[in-house]
């Protein structure tokens, strides 16, 4: 079946570390994003690429970090810059041509920072 | 610029009532696309439907309708005889459909609470 994990589901972070977070999609969809939830809010955008080797940031990218090295893989690193890194962090990706370009999202992480 | 408007927060009804759930945008674009996508506890957002801004016509799925409306920009989501799995966080949002972005603008969202 085609879709996006991210993984972990759970994580915990002292303060001071940078933790990383995976996606991976096997949907063949050359843009992926991620965006930060955090409670009762909706989504913002933190970065997004469009193609391997490539990404731009989104509205909040400071204290964040990414790299596109693969088609499939998208992971976000959480630095100790950020200030207020306790959120749900959600992976989509999309098409970027034709008329189908809605984005699909994987399950999310939680991370809490202690 | 877009901009997506969920006025409503938070719905709490009975199992089986009808309820819509309120969207409305703004957009300088032509024509552009809108979407629903439903976020259950769970946490992961399920993608309902994409309308064109060009097809005005109303959808329906089920219990699930849309009516989409361009003389008012709303894009309203009505679940008929709603049940309990239906509780959960639904988002409206908005994407150009030509020049080249393809980054969707999202409502905050409104929370629907579907009692026994």
């Amino acid at each position: 079946d085609g879709g996006i994990t991210q993984s972990p589901k759970y994580l915990f972070r002292k303060e001071g570390q940078n933790v990383t977070l995976s996606c991976e999609q096997n949907l063949n969809h050359d843009a992926m994003y991620w965006y930060r939830q955090d409670p009762g809010q909706g989504l913002r955008l933190i970065y997004y690429s469009q193609i391997v080797n490539d990404f731009q940031k989104g509205d909040i990218a400071e204290g964040y970090s990414v790299s596109r090295e693969k088609k499939e893989s998208f992971p976000l690193t959480v630095t100790s810059a950020q200030k207020n890194p306790t959120a749900f962090y959600l992976c989509a990706s999309s098409r970027t041509s034709g008329l189908r370009r809605e984005q699909f999202f994987g399950p999310g992480t939680r991370l809490t920072v202690l | 610029a877009q901009k997506v408007t969920q006025a409503q927060t938070e719905i709490s009804v009975v199992e089986k009532e009808d309820v819509t759930l309120d969207c409305v945008y703004e957009t300088r674009d032509t024509t552009y696309y809108l979407f629903w996508y439903k976020q259950p506890p769970s946490g992961e957002l399920v993608f309902l439907i994409r309308r064109n801004s060009f097809d005005e016509q109303n959808e329906i799925s089920g219990r699930y309708s849309w009516n989409f409306q361009k003389s008012t920009s709303s894009f309203n989501f009505t679940i008929t005889a709603s049940q309990v799995v239906d509780s959960a966080v639904y988002f409206c949002a908005l994407r150009p459909a030509s020049g080249g972005s393809y980054i969707p603008t999202f409502g905050r969202g409104t929370s629907l609470i579907v009692h026994p």
